[in-house]
């Protein structure tokens, strides 16, 4: 089945760094989403990808979809400690709109 | 926009009683809601998905008469959990989507604890 490999699994960073995460694919997405999710809260959408190759950037975020539609990069800049969380990379497939999730990538941020 | 609200957000309650769950998708109407479970430190595994005036479409292992899905109208599904076990416990996240190409929006999700 369609599976979405997320990496890093966790990143311990200092305040003020520049952070990168990526998920990858063997299958094809039409759109792929970057999700964070709080402790005991639902994930919140970040950015939503449509497009072979588009670039989108939402504040400090920036994710790129990658041109064969398999894979996916999100950059924070200048991490705040209100950075901390779940990051989950998510393609949209099937016939219904369903979502394949990455495993996550946890974010520590150090003051 | 797209704001997703479900409740309640915490249950604790005696083994054998059954809970509903409800998600309201507030400002868009929802084609397709979701519901997920999520255990500690993994990512959202998905149930069951459900269109509005359909049955839901249950994934595998995920028993149907344990967990009933009602998404009686285009902004409205819940999700009742019967005959509540300990096992049951966990983190219960319902998504909507305004259209089959659209972003899930996901509620802020009911943590549930049986006793």
């Amino acid at each position: 089945g369609q599976q979405l490999n997320q990496s890093p699994q966790s990143m311990f960073i200092q305040e003020g760094e520049d952070v990168s995460m990526n998920c990858t694919s063997s299958s094809i997405f039409n759109t792929w989403l970057w999700y964070k999710q709080d402790p005991g809260e639902g994930p919140v959408l970040l950015i939503a990808l449509y497009k072979a190759g588009e670039l989108t950037s939402n504040g400090r975020l920036t994710a790129q979809f990658g041109i064969t539609r398999k894979d996916s990069f999100l950059n924070i800049s200048a991490s705040i400690p209100s950075d901390v969380g779940i990051y989950f990379c998510a393609g949209l497939g099937g016939s219904q709109g369903n979502l394949i999730f990455g495993k996550g990538t946890k974010l520590s941020v150090k003051p | 926009g797209a704001v997703v609200s479900q409740h309640p957000s915490r249950v604790i309650c005696k083994s054998g009683t059954s809970v509903k769950i409800e998600c309201r998708s507030l400002d868009f109407q929802a084609t397709t809601m979701f519901w997920y479970r999520q255990f500690p430190k993994q990512s959202l595994m998905l149930m069951a998905t459900s269109n509005e005036g359909s049955k839901a479409t249950y994934e595998q292992g995920v028993e149907k008469d344990k967990f009933l899905i009602n998404h009686a109208s285009l902004t409205l599904s819940t999700l009742t959990v019967t005959s509540a076990h300990p096992e049951d416990s966990s983190f219960y996240i319902c998504s909507a989507q305004g259209g089959t190409q659209q972003p899930q929006h996901f509620g802020d999700g009911t943590r549930l604890s049986i006793l």
